[in-house]
């Protein structure tokens, strides 16, 4: 399985300002992924990143708001912009290999509060 | 669309109880299903998962699934619950026609364990 590492591992963040997240990985994957966890919630995905082009969003997710980005096969970023409290959650990144089929591994969390 | 159920939101057990936390799915074709675990402050560890093939799987710290089809099912099970099991456990299904990798997951179940 992959390691995964996030940074920050949590943040407080005032009301309109932007937070970058980083997701590092040891070793190459195909995909990797961006979900968020709402206080008491279950996980929601928010984009798959993909490396060397725009990610792909899901319903409810614009790039404005959470850009990403994916330099290479073993990095990623996700920015929360203009954030206001409803942004307060837990970000996490996944990967996996080249198949549907592939389990996904999770990185350990960023947990988010703003104010 | 594809959806997980877990109609449990919160079960408690007594320490060396047997646990059944259930899941329900709905996806046109053959799923890809997995459980995961959440400690309170960690990231989501894959517990087991079902690709194909035989119906019961066994996962890692004792933890098995049973694949019903024909009840779109996908419960979790242990025989003997140990107190360090107490977590937020989540189902999911594999998501998309193509190798997309995407999840879809249950709000989750909360385990708690008494003495």
């Amino acid at each position: 399985s992959a390691v995964i590492s996030q940074k920050p591992s949590r943040d407080i963040c005032q009301r309109g300002t932007s937070l970058t997240i980083q997701c590092q990985v040891d070793s190459q994957v195909t995909m990797m992924f961006w979900y968020r966890q709402q206080p008491g919630q279950s996980l929601t995905l928010i984009a798959t990143a993909n490396q060397g082009s725009e990610a792909t969003y899901e319903s409810g997710f614009v790039i404005d708001k959470f850009p990403i980005s994916r330099p290479n096969l073993t990095f990623s970023t996700l920015t929360v912009s203009n954030m206001s409290p409803e942004d307060s959650s837990i970000y996490l990144c996944s990967v996996a290999g080249t198949s549907g089929r592939d389990t996904q591994y999770f990185g350990p969390g960023t947990r988010l509060t703003v104010l | 669309a594809q959806s997980v159920t877990q109609p449990d939101i919160h079960i408690t057990v007594s320490e060396g109880a047997s646990l059944e936390l259930r899941c329900n799915y709905s996806y046109g074709a053959t799923p890809y299903l997995f459980w995961y675990v959440q400690s309170p402050g960690q990231g989501l560890q894959l517990l087991l998962k079902y690709f194909s093939g035989d119906t019961l799987v066994q996962g890692i710290k004792g933890f098995e699934a049973e694949f019903k089809r024909s009840q779109s099912s996908f419960n979790l099970r242990k025989p003997s619950v140990h107190w360090s099991d107490a977590a937020e456990y989540f189902c999911a299904v594999g998501a998309g026609s193509s190798n997309t990798g995407k999840l879809i997951f249950g709000q989750g179940t909360t385990l708690q364990v008494k003495p």
